[in-house]
């Protein structure tokens, strides 16, 4: 059973440019979760989604960034004129049930590098 | 705001000794607080959860201490090997806010030879 997929693993934006990172959740798996990750920080709670469901989207900045999980395909965090603020790790983890206590398991991360 | 604060920051200990990390929150709904792993260039693995109905848990070498009036808990790495140097995460999560973690900002430990 493969693990949560990122891709791209790094990606280099200019700054104005779009950057989208994708997420394939584990096999059997419909809650993702987005976290970033800025140097010298802990992960910081972006997005919870469901299949075509956002459910929690409280740590998203207000501007800029959108995320969805359609039905069919992977889970897209989309970033809109990336600026060097954006410049991070950025983790997806994948939960097969979110009613319980389970363990969310994290992908290898997409680094984003703002010039 | 910060909502679970983790310290030491870093911290170096040798090989076969005791490593110990602490987090501190201030929500009471969390109910669920896990530690995870994390290598270089590598996504959060997760190491050991507690829920606040047991003061500890202990799985091998490691064992995590739970303190609910305090709101502290903390994660003691026993016997510590080079293999366990990588940086360590505190987390808090709730049913309320659908198991989105809150993160401390890390431990990140070297064990020496």
């Amino acid at each position: 059973n493969a693990g949560v997929m990122q891709n791209p693993r790094h990606l280099v934006r200019r700054r104005g440019q779009e950057a989208r990172l994708r997420c394939s959740p584990m096999k059997g798996h419909s809650h993702v979760y987005w976290y970033r990750q800025l140097p010298e920080e802990g992960l910081k709670f972006m997005v919870y989604l469901q299949k075509e469901n956002i459910i929690d989207e409280s740590g998203m900045p207000k501007e800029r960034f959108s995320a969805e999980f359609p039905k069919e395909g992977p889970s897209i965090l989309r970033i809109q004129q990336v600026v060097r603020g954006d410049s991070a790790a950025y983790f997806c983890a994948s939960s097969p049930l979110a009613e319980t206590y389970n363990e969310q398991f994290f992908g290898p991360g997409t680094r984003l590098t703002v010039l | 705001q910060q909502q679970v604060k983790q310290s030491p920051q870093s911290l170096i200990v040798q090989k076969g000794g005791i490593s110990i990390i602490n987090c501190a929150y201030e929500n009471t709904a969390f109910d669920y607080f896990p530690w995870y792993q994390q290598f270089p260039g590598k996504g959060p693995a997760l190491l050991i959860a507690i829920r606040p109905d047991v003061s500890e848990k202990k799985e091998g070498r490691f064992t995590i201490s739970f303190n609910k009036s305090a709101k502290q808990f903390s994660l003691h790495i026993m016997d510590s090997q080079p293999g366990d140097s990588a940086t360590y995460f505190c987390a808090a999560t709730s049913g309320n806010s659908g198991y989105a973690l809150n993160f401390g900002k890390g431990t990140s430990l070297l064990v020496t030879p």
